[in-house]
């Protein structure tokens, strides 16, 4: 099985900073790689698709690159609705998701 | 409004079953595949079953295959899972997500999940 693998757990960072979060898959995914957006109570919402696809009605601030192993999610300037868990989730092979990464305000 | 409603939750002890719903509006259902995905207490994402628009093709995680059957009813726009063997390990919000792509006949892209609902698995 492919394994994802997320960093940082954990970040605490201001309003208007700019937010890097990396996911690696234990082998060559291609591009089959989305982002999601997962706040308390709420659905989760899909970001980003096939790595770097920005999904419809989603802001520009939230973009993603990579392939292979290595891909990263980025908010430009995190604005306080930015505030939740975000996920990446490979679909090479079934899917797996990573093990999230929360995202708070300092 | 186009969205899923995820119904059928609730408490029940090891070993029991329970049948959980999800009903799209506003879309034309029969022609998206569908998945269930679970997310237990403090824990993160996890993609459970895939069903395409047919149910020709069926996909489960290895935690739940052979105790959950998914299934859909096209003529009423509804996805099914129904859960045996219950254990605790099973406790968690479980939502239903549409494909984004039509016809996909493997699981990809979650484009649409209902609100979730809660199944408690407790003695």
């Amino acid at each position: 099985d492919i394994q994802m693998t997320q960093s940082p757990s954990s970040l605490s960072v201001s309003v208007g900073d700019r937010v890097t979060i990396t996911c690696q898959a234990s082998q060559d995914i291609q591009k089959f790689l989305n982002w999601y957006q997962k706040k308390p109570g709420k659905a989760p919402k899909l970001l980003i698709y096939d790595a770097s696809n920005v999904a419809t009605g989603v802001s520009s601030r939230f973009s993603g690159s990579g392939s292979g192993t290595d891909f990263t999610f980025v908010i430009s300037s995190l604005q306080p609705e930015d505030i939740a868990t975000y996920y990446c989730q490979h679909y090479f092979s079934l899917p797996v998701f990573g093990p999230g990464t929360k995202v708070d305000i300092k | 409004e186009v969205q899923l409603v995820e119904s059928g939750g609730g408490l029940v002890k090891p070993g029991g079953s329970l049948r959980l719903s999800c009903a799209g509006s506003d879309f034309t259902f029969s022609t998206f595949s569908m998945n269930w995905v679970r997310q237990a207490p403090g824990k993160g994402l996890e993609w459970v079953s895939f069903i395409n628009t047919r149910g020709s093709y069926i996909y489960y995680a290895d935690s739940v295959k052979g105790r959950f059957t998914i299934s859909r009813d096209n003529a009423k726009n509804s996805l099914y899972l129904q859960m045996n063997s219950l254990g605790a390990g099973d406790t968690a919000v479980y939502y239903c997500a549409r494909e984004s792509r039509k016809y996909n006949t493997s699981p990809g892209v979650l484009d649409l999940w209902g609100q979730g609902t809660l199944v408690t698995v407790s003695s």
